[in-house]
């Protein structure tokens, strides 16, 4: 148990279908966010939540669409997306968003389809 | 264009040998470098890391080297263990922690008993 858990672990989805990913901490850090592991990619830095606000976002498609209820969840909804958007998508949280030491979850494997 | 590089996608090292990952980096202004170590179907832990005023950082068998002139740094395990065989991901940081971490595409170490 890392502190950090993303839900579903796996999701295959249509093109057209809406869906949401699920992330919550209960560690008591400020900062959550969510990052894109592509094959044979760096992970991509997508949205960072300070505080329950948004403070990055990193020419993410409009077809993400991030939500930070309060300090503890955050959520990545998806509609609409492309066959290309399949990657493993990991939340992730900080003490702070100055703080280095990032807890990950363990990811979400997305495939479209 | 990709801040933090880790050039050898995979590396495979005996048993008991060093095994040496290493990162390169183009922005001058990073100020912080981490690495991370992912096995399947797990988030990212944390590793070990180093500040730049430092140009080295020990923790048990995993030693981090940072040169600052040649935007370079490089993790070596010794001796290496076969529960080392994992995905490493070198990240780094500017201004003080104020700028999300940056991850490199990361380097899959197999240790060979």
């Amino acid at each position: 148990e890392t502190g950090v858990t993303q839900t579903p672990r796996h999701l295959v989805m249509g093109m057209t279908n809406k869906k949401s990913l699920k992330c919550e901490q209960h560690l008591g850090h400020n900062a959550m966010y969510w990052y894109k592991q592509s094959a044979k990619k760096p992970l991509e830095l997508m949205f960072v939540y300070s505080l329950e606000e948004r403070v990055e976002n990193n020419s993410v498609p409009s077809r993400f669409s991030p939500e930070c209820p309060n300090s503890s969840h955050l959520f990545l909804h998806l509609h609409t997306l492309q066959p290309e958007d399949s990657a493993l998508y990991l939340c992730a949280s900080s003490q702070d968003k100055g703080s280095y030491g990032y807890t990950f979850g363990s990811g979400t494997r997305l495939t479209v389809v | 264009d990709q801040q933090v590089k880790q050039n050898s996608p995979s590396l495979s090292v005996q048993e008991g040998r060093i095994s040496i990952l290493n990162c390169d980096y183009t922005n001058s202004m990073f100020d912080y470098f981490l690495w991370y170590k992912k096995y399947p179907a797990e988030g990212p832990t944390f590793l070990i890391s180093i500040s730049s005023i430092k140009d080295k950082n020990e923790d048990g068998r995993f030693t981090v080297f940072l040169n600052k002139s040649a935007k370079h740094l490089s993790l070596h395990i010794v001796p290496s263990q076969p529960g080392d065989s994992a995905v490493y991901f070198c990240a780094a940081s500017a201004g003080s922690g104020n700028t999300p971490l940056v991850f490199g595409k990361g380097t899959r170490l197999s240790v060979i008993a």
